[in-house]
């Protein structure tokens, strides 16, 4: 089966470029999370959907990040316009509807995309 | 709100030998899930245990074990019989009774020597 799909694995871009990340959850999987790493802070929570509805989106930086979940099997994280202390590793997870699809609610990590903005 | 914490940022361990990873973790919800992921250089996240606050024994996977001690809010890794491939990023996780909130650690680097 395949597992969560991130994409791009990497990016590079100058300042003041739109970046757009994207997340195929597994299929039948209802909740789906957004994550930014990085030394200085670690694994962040940027906000969360279930059943491709927008519940918490409180860790979201500013008004230059935005996140979209149009249908259950796709996502974006966009951010516009970017800027350098935006470098980070962005990861996206998704887990099965908690106590029916699973009673452990771990989440399925991507790969991770590695932005890097210059 | 939830919070976790992870006091040790650096291990080492000798091979073969078992490690106690500490995880002391804060909320006001009667019922929450604790989870231990691991995180290697090639930077992908694994699920390791996980430990559910109603579950009266402590969760175990191989040479996992949870020490859950849920009066002193503390959910321990131990690894036994430690491998030169346990050498990674290890981090604790919370999730609320609901699943929507799920927060990390800032996790412990595990260095296992020859």
């Amino acid at each position: 089966d395949a597992g969560v799909i991130q994409s791009p694995r990497h990016e590079v871009t100058e300042m003041g470029q739109e970046v757009t990340l994207r997340c195929k959850p597994i299929s039948g999987h209802n909740s789906l999370f957004w994550y930014r790493q990085t030394m200085m802070r670690g694994l962040e929570l940027l906000i969360y959907f279930n059943n491709n509805v927008p519940i918490d989106d409180s860790g979201m930086p500013e008004d230059r990040f935005s996140a979209k979940m149009p249908n259950a099997s796709f996502s974006t994280l966009k951010i516009q316009p970017s800027e350098p202390r935006d470098s980070a590793v962005y990861f996206c997870a998704s887990r099965p509807q908690l106590w029916t699809g699973s009673n452990t609610g771990e989440l399925f990590f991507g790969e991770g995309s590695r932005l890097t903005v210059l | 709100a939830q919070k976790i914490t992870q006091t040790q940022p650096g291990m080492f361990v000798q091979e073969k030998e078992a490690v106690t990873l500490d995880c002391t973790y804060d909320t006001s919800d009667p019922s929450y899930g604790l989870f231990w992921y691991k995180q290697p250089s090639s930077g992908e996240m694994i699920f390791l245990i996980y430990q559910g606050s109603y579950d009266q024994q402590n969760a175990t996977e191989g040479r996992y074990s949870l020490n859950f001690q849920k009066a002193r809010k503390s959910a321990n890794l131990v690894i036994s019989a430690s491998q030169l491939g346990d050498s990674a990023m290890y981090f604790c996780a919370m999730r609320d009774n609901y699943g929507q909130n799920f927060v990390f650690g800032p996790g412990t680097r595990l260095s296992v020597l020859p």
